[in-house]
């Protein structure tokens, strides 16, 4: 069984960068097989920003996209986000899950960042 | 993309049936069957209940149910349970992108 878990500063001021990681066990980041990030903001409802896969390809959210990138680390067995420019409304449970198909089978337990100052 | 329409909440009383409507448009439920459901507790992280429209994750009791016509999906809840009560969120592939529902609480009375 596949586990995923985030992990992140927690606290980022605004104007600057959130980098976050999702570590994979259990299971090859380099099969197959789409991974997604997915965030819920303080007492909202969840939001879809974006999907990678190893070799590289990425899907994001179109109003995001000009801030935001994947990348995958196949030697740590690991996923990456980098937003940047980021401001309150930022804030938000940030999850990493795995794909079926065009599905999200497995989820991390997510990891909580606030941007302030 | 915009989210997809949800009712705020729904409640039944144990043993009873719930329905969670889910709608969106051509672009997304309308054309695809790649519809899924998510049954979120609080704190917890979201979990895979329907995908496909309407088969089931191996675990997922066979109370839970999901059907699809036109823009619209729908997930049934029959003999509702006690820990039933939580968040439930669909999702559609839209084409290289997914696009979640607004939510919807379940409360079981």
């Amino acid at each position: 069984q596949v586990q995923l878990q985030e992990s992140g500063p927690g606290l980022v001021e605004p104007s600057g960068t959130l980098s976050l990681t999702c570590a994979v066990s259990g299971g090859s980041i380099s099969s197959d097989i789409w991974w997604s990030w997915v965030r819920q903001p303080p007492g909202k409802g969840l939001e879809w920003i974006g999907e990678t896969h190893h070799s590289g390809r990425a899907n994001y959210d179109p109003t995001l996209k000009s801030r935001l990138t994947f990348s995958v680390d196949k030697s740590k067995n690991q996923l990456s986000l980098k937003l940047t420019s980021v401001t309150a409304a930022d804030t938000a449970v940030y999850y990493c899950a795995r794909h079926g198909d065009c599905f999200l089978s497995d989820w991390g337990p997510g990891t909580t960042v606030t941007v302030s100052s | 993309q915009s989210a997809l329409t949800q009712p705020r909440s729904v409640s039944g009383s144990p043993g009873q049936s719930v329905t969670i409507s889910c709608t969106g448009t051509s672009s997304d439920i309308g054309t695809y069957k790649y519809v899924s459901w998510y049954q979120q507790h609080p704190g917890k992280a979201p979990k895979l209940m329907i995908y496909h429209v309407n088969e089931r994750p191996s675990g997922v009791p066979d109370r839970f149910s999901g059907s699809k016509s036109g823009n619209t999906a729908s997930l049934t809840i029959s003999g509702l349970q006690s820990d039933d009560e939580a968040d439930y969120y669909c999702c559609s592939y839209a084409g290289n992108s997914y696009v979640f529902g607004t939510g919807t609480k379940v409360t079981v009375l």
